[in-house]
This record gives C-alpha cells, sequence and structure tokens, in this order.
C-alpha cells in the first residue's frame, strides 16, 4: 500500500529532550515536507526537500532540522523543544512540486504526530 | 505574504443540500488549487484539484475556479453526514510553492 509512515503518533515529552520523528515513504516521491497543523492557523511548512541531500526552510522553520539522507525518509528532529512547539505534525510527499502537471503535485500526507511539549 | 484565505465556519447545511466552499488567493500567478479533506484529528486527503479557468466536476463534488477574480469554490451536492469536516483549500503559487488556507467547517446536519 502507498503510504507515508509517521512515528511516533503521540508523544509527551519536557523542554530541552531532544526528540526525532521519523518519517519514510514508499512511493519514490521526489518531494517530501514537514508541516505543523495549530488551531485557526491551518497548516504551516516547516521544511521540505526536493530530493535526497537537498533541504530547504519553509515559513516556521525556527527550532527544527531535518536530513534527506535517503530518499524514502526524512526525519524531523527537534534538539531542544519547547512549550511552543506544542502541535500536530504532518509529513507529507508528493511525486515532484514543480511540475505543470498539477496530478504531479498531490501530497500524500502521513497519519500526524501529536507532540506535547511539557 | 502571499495568502489563501477561507471562512473557518461552520458552515452549516442540513442533508441533501448544495454545501458552497469558498476560498480566495492572493498570489496571481499561482496555478493549481487543490481541495483536501480533513477529518477531525485525521490527516488531510486530496478531494481534487483545478487548474483550468471554469467547473471540473467528480461525483458530489465540483471545483470552480475563476483566476481573474482568484477565487476557487467546491460544491458538495447531496451533502451527506459524512460529509461534516474541515476543508482545506491550498494554492500552489508561481514558485511553485503549496499554501494552505485555515479550513473551513463544514457541518451537516442529518
Amino acid at each position: 500500500e502507498a503510504q507515508v509512515t509517521q512515528n511516533p503518533r503521540y508523544l509527551i515529552t519536557v523542554t530541552g529532550k531532544k526528540l526525532t520523528v521519523t518519517c519514510s515513504q514508499n512511493m519514490n516521491h521526489e518531494y517530501m515536507s514537514w508541516y505543523r497543523q495549530d488551531p485557526g492557523l491551518g497548516l504551516r511548512q516547516i521544511y521540505y526537500s526536493m530530493n535526497v541531500e537537498v533541504t530547504d526552510k519553509g515559513d516556521v522553520p525556527e527550532g527544527y532540522k531535518v536530513s534527506r539522507k535517503e530518499k524514502r525518509n526524512f526525519p524531523l528532529i527537534l534538539e531542544s523543544p519547547s512549550p511552543n512547539q506544542t502541535s500536530l505534525y504532518f509529513c507529507a510527499s508528493s511525486p515532484t512540486p514543480f511540475s505543470t502537471d498539477a496530478g504531479a503535485n498531490v501530497l500524500t500526507f502521513g497519519a500526524g504526530s501529536r507532540l506535547t511539549v511539557l | 505574504q502571499k495568502e489563501v484565505e477561507q471562512n473557518s465556519g461552520p458552515l452549516s447545511v442540513p442533508e441533501g443540500a448544495i454545501a458552497s466552499l469558498n476560498c480566495t488567493y492572493s498570489d496571481r500567478g499561482s496555478q493549481s488549487f487543490f481541495w483536501y479533506r480533513q477529518y477531525s484529528g485525521k490527516s488531510p486527503e486530496l478531494i481534487m484539484f483545478i487548474y483550468s479557468n471554469g467547473d471540473k466536476e467528480d461525483g458530489r463534488f465540483t471545483a470552480q475556479l475563476n483566476k481573474a477574480s482568484q477565487y476557487v469554490s467546491l460544491l458538495i451536492r447531496d451533502s451527506q453526514p459524512s460529509d461534516s469536516a474541515t476543508y482545506l483549500c491550498a494554492a500552489q503559487d508561481s514558485s511553485y510553492k503549496l499554501i494552505f488556507g485555515s479550513g473551513t467547517r463544514l457541518l451537516v446536519r442529518p
């Protein structure tokens, strides 16, 4: 089954304790992205990657790191989590973001990771 | 700042009615537009996309695009309680970045 898998789905942690949220896709997609979703603010992009070893900042990158060493994996790292990073996080992927074929730009989302930082 | 605007709702319609969800975007260079449905606590899932002016129909769903007015809408015919969800509009801007609106919550009353 074509899918984007995120782990953990739920996590409660404390301020300053490093954590990693993993994301893996099995569709050979070039493009991967992380979003956070907060009430009233919609989906905001944290980081994205256009291909292996190519990553770039989205709209809200502060406090986050990413890496793209393999095409299928795109982990999100919180080096020193703070309470304002409490949110619902989604990983997503698409074949490519730069196609004039809109269908190639359709995002497939993971199930989400609900993170609480105390 | 490029934006996609949606009324947060909730939009309440009776079962069987047509639900009309609207979205405006600020980047005139935007080419493609997407509607995602998101049930509470779940991930967004694509309903349909549109990139040409006019209407695009898929079952009970019709997307409408008016690039001159920078306006996108989604019509849901014969609304069902199972359509109750938040609907996210997204625009792919001139740099191919996908920008999401904050979503409209739809409530279909039995």
